[in-house]
């Protein structure tokens, strides 16, 4: 069974820092691209990155680029994603994503990055 | 890159079918076969219903659809069901090698 576990979430200040993962299991992680999407509360699905099989290809939306990088260790079956400069409008429910044609098939529950003073 | 635009809400009543659009423009849906679309319960992870424009992933129903014509893709469900009120969002592919979602659309069943 596919599973996709993320962690790291948590309340911090604006200016602040935090690293997200997402640990994978269930298929050949290093297979895959891999994805983060995140949703505002209330609010709609934002992509915000992807990561090739490698981890030597990455990109980013332009709303997040310069403050956050996607990053992987195939040997520990798990996806990051570092994230620098937060605003109050980072916070957000952050989903990975396991790439699959161009489409999501599984998703993680998500993990919560609240930014607020 | 801007947000694909989708209708805010779409309603129907038991067994009627409903269509949900999205536009973008030529340098997403209209430059690709890589729009998917997805279902999202309240307080729940998203889940793909279509792929690819029109692919249906193993064990979606055969009452959800997908087209597109030009920079417009729609998802059609037929047979409306209760459990279909949710929110759905479609995604493509863009010539930035990016992706992006739409805006969602509210799906109401009356």
């Amino acid at each position: 069974e596919v599973q996709l576990v993320e962690s790291g979430g948590n309340l911090v200040q604006p200016g602040g820092s935090l690293r997200l993962s997402c640990v994978a299991s269930g298929f050949t992680f290093s297979s895959h691209w891999m994805h983060w999407v995140r949703q505002a509360p209330g609010k709609g699905l934002v992509w915000v990155s992807q990561i090739n099989p490698d981890g030597r290809i990455t990109t980013y939306a332009e709303s997040v680029k310069g403050r956050i990088s996607i990053s992987r260790d195939n040997t520990k079956n798990t996806l990051y994603l570092d994230m620098n400069s937060l605003r109050a409008d980072d916070t957000a429910m952050y989903y990975c994503a396991r790439g699959d044609n161009w489409h999501y098939q599984y998703w993680g529950q998500g993990t919560l990055v609240t930014v607020s003073s | 890159q801007s947000a694909l635009t989708q209708p805010a809400s779409v309603s129907g009543s038991p067994g009627q079918s409903i269509t949900i659009s999205c536009t973008g423009t030529s340098s997403d849906i209209g430059g690709y076969n890589y729009v998917s679309w997805y279902q999202q319960h309240p307080g729940k992870a998203p889940k793909v219903m279509i792929y690819e424009v029109s692919n249906r992933p193993s064990g979606v129903s055969n009452r959800f659809s997908g087209s597109k014509s030009g920079n417009t893709a729609s998802l059609t469900i037929s047979g409306l069901q209760a459990e279909d009120e949710a929110d759905y969002y479609c995604n493509s592919y863009t010539s930035s090698d990016t992706y992006v979602f739409g805006t969602g659309t509210k799906v109401t069943v009356l």
